[in-house]
């Protein structure tokens, strides 16, 4: 089956700065690769997500790049704000047109943007 | 994108007992998936829950563990039975139209379990 591999499993940041978290994965079948933010006691919600087919994606100051070959992705967030301080999650899963595999997921960053 | 409604929000059980969550979804979905969430760790898949047929589990779950049902393409429920101090953990239901939706996977608020 698949594995997520996620690093750093903390990551402090000087407010305005920028952070980097990074993943791995084991299936090259995998081709939908979503990240979560998780507030203490929330939900996970997906801020950005990338598929196979794309290298990079950005969201205003959110973006995320893909090496297919490297089996590798990446979460990249700038100009980071108090209000970005949460638990991040990759995942990774095998999605098709009508039919999904439940997400793999990372262990989590804790991102802490220090003021 | 999909609004799912997961009840109930917490319960505290005794040892021995089940407890069934639901899962409501706003529209209809193709996927619905239950995670389990460990106090401070990452999130695991249980199982997929299939329409119209039995649930696909992972490895480590079984289904006399967590019988899941899912009885059409709006909602499901994960029982967790013959409870154990072990199962007491955040659960979350899933839910994505698969690739060709536009908001990937949702997630419910959890139902968090304290089994005592």
């Amino acid at each position: 089956g698949e594995n997520v591999e996620q690093h750093p499993s903390t990551l402090s940041v000087q407010e305005g700065d920028s952070a980097v978290i990074k993943c791995t994965y084991s299936d090259s079948a995998s081709n939908y690769f979503p990240w979560y933010k998780q507030e203490l006691g929330k939900r996970p919600q997906l801020i950005i997500d990338i598929r196979s087919n794309v290298g990079e994606k950005k969201d205003q100051r959110i973006a995320v790049t893909l090496n297919k070959t490297a089996k590798h992705f990446s979460l990249h967030i700038t100009e980071t704000q108090p209000e970005d301080s949460a638990v991040y999650f990759c995942a990774a899963s095998n999605a098709a047109g009508g039919g999904a595999d439940g997400l793999t997921f990372g262990k989590g960053t804790h991102l802490i943007i220090q003021p | 994108s999909a609004v799912i409604s997961q009840k109930p929000s917490r319960d505290i059980c005794q040892r021995g007992t089940s407890l069934t969550i639901q899962c409501q979804v706003d529209s209809q979905v193709t996927m619905m998936f239950w995670y389990r969430q460990q106090p401070g760790q990452s999130l695991t898949l249980i199982a997929t829950a299939n329409q119209g047929s039995e649930a696909t589990y992972e490895s480590g779950f079984v289904i006399d563990k967590f019988p899941i049902s899912r009885p059409n393409l709006t909602f499901s429920t994960l029982t967790v039975s013959n409870m154990s101090p072990e199962d007491s953990s955040i659960y979350l239901c899933s839910a994505t139209e698969g690739l060709g939706g536009s908001y990937g996977y949702t997630f419910g608020s959890g139902t968090r379990l304290t089994v005592v």
